[in-house]
């Protein structure tokens, strides 16, 4: 059973516009929630992260957005860059600190 | 300050055969978690330890098992492996703390590739 899912695989963008990434999660215990980006060949690199108490937090071009009711997160990034392809991961976290991965979406963004 | 590093990098082995994986914190980090990712499943989480003790664990058998010694480095041992159990294997070391904020500050290693054949 996937608590946490990101049902699109690819994201594809022009250069300059908004790349909007979606995650979703089942589980209500869930209460603080991270983004990662990663390249080919690296490990995933911390992007930004959002405590449930908040409904949204940014970070330059990187805004998560948190929607409790809808078990339901998104990534904003403003204006996109080519050298941000990579695919990003959501994860969530509750009071066991486990970290609880969605599959990943790639994301291309084009020049 | 260096990253975290992982070796060996790349890995082959065989079905039934055992193999052991090594993670190297950032210095002064003292948890040290380690992550399977498959394309399959993704990214799961196997184990936490901190201070040399298992703190964490996730939803793996017993064939895969860890430890961590008083510097900090950490192992990974998977037993009696299986075709199933290739993949690229990851290390993150943080420092640790009373909420999950730390994890902000939870680096990754590259990872180790194991294929098992």
């Amino acid at each position: 059973d996937q608590q946490v899912k990101q049902n699109s695989p690819s994201l594809s963008v022009q250069e300059g516009r908004i790349s909007i990434l979606n995650c979703d999660y089942t589980n209500s215990m869930f209460d603080y929630f991270l983004w990662y980006k990663k390249y080919p060949a690296e490990g995933p690199t911390f992007l930004i992260s959002i405590s449930s108490i908040k409904d949204k937090n940014e970070d330059g071009r990187f805004t998560v957005f948190l929607n409790k009711s809808a078990k339901h997160l998104s990534l904003h990034i403003v204006p996109s860059q080519p050298g941000d392809s990579a695919v990003y991961f959501c994860a969530a976290v509750g009071s066991n600190y486990k970290l609880t991965f969605g599959k990943g979406t790639l994301l291309t963004v084009n020049p | 300050k260096a990253g975290v590093t992982q070796t060996p990098r790349y890995l082959i082995k065989t079905r039934g055969q055992q193999v052991t994986l090594s993670c190297s914190p950032i210095s002064g980090h003292r948890s040290v978690s380690w992550y399977q990712q498959t394309p399959g499943q993704g990214l799961q989480f196997l184990f936490e330890y901190f201070s040399e003790t298992q703190r964490n664990k996730g939803n793996f058998p017993g064939r895969f098992s860890g430890r961590q010694f008083s510097n900090s480095r950490s192992e990974m041992n998977v037993s009696t492996l299986e075709l199933g159990d290739s993949a690229l294997y990851l290390c993150a070391s943080s420092y640790t703390g009373a909420s999950p904020q730390y994890l902000d500050t939870q680096y990754f290693g590259p990872g180790t590739r194991l294929t098992v054949l």
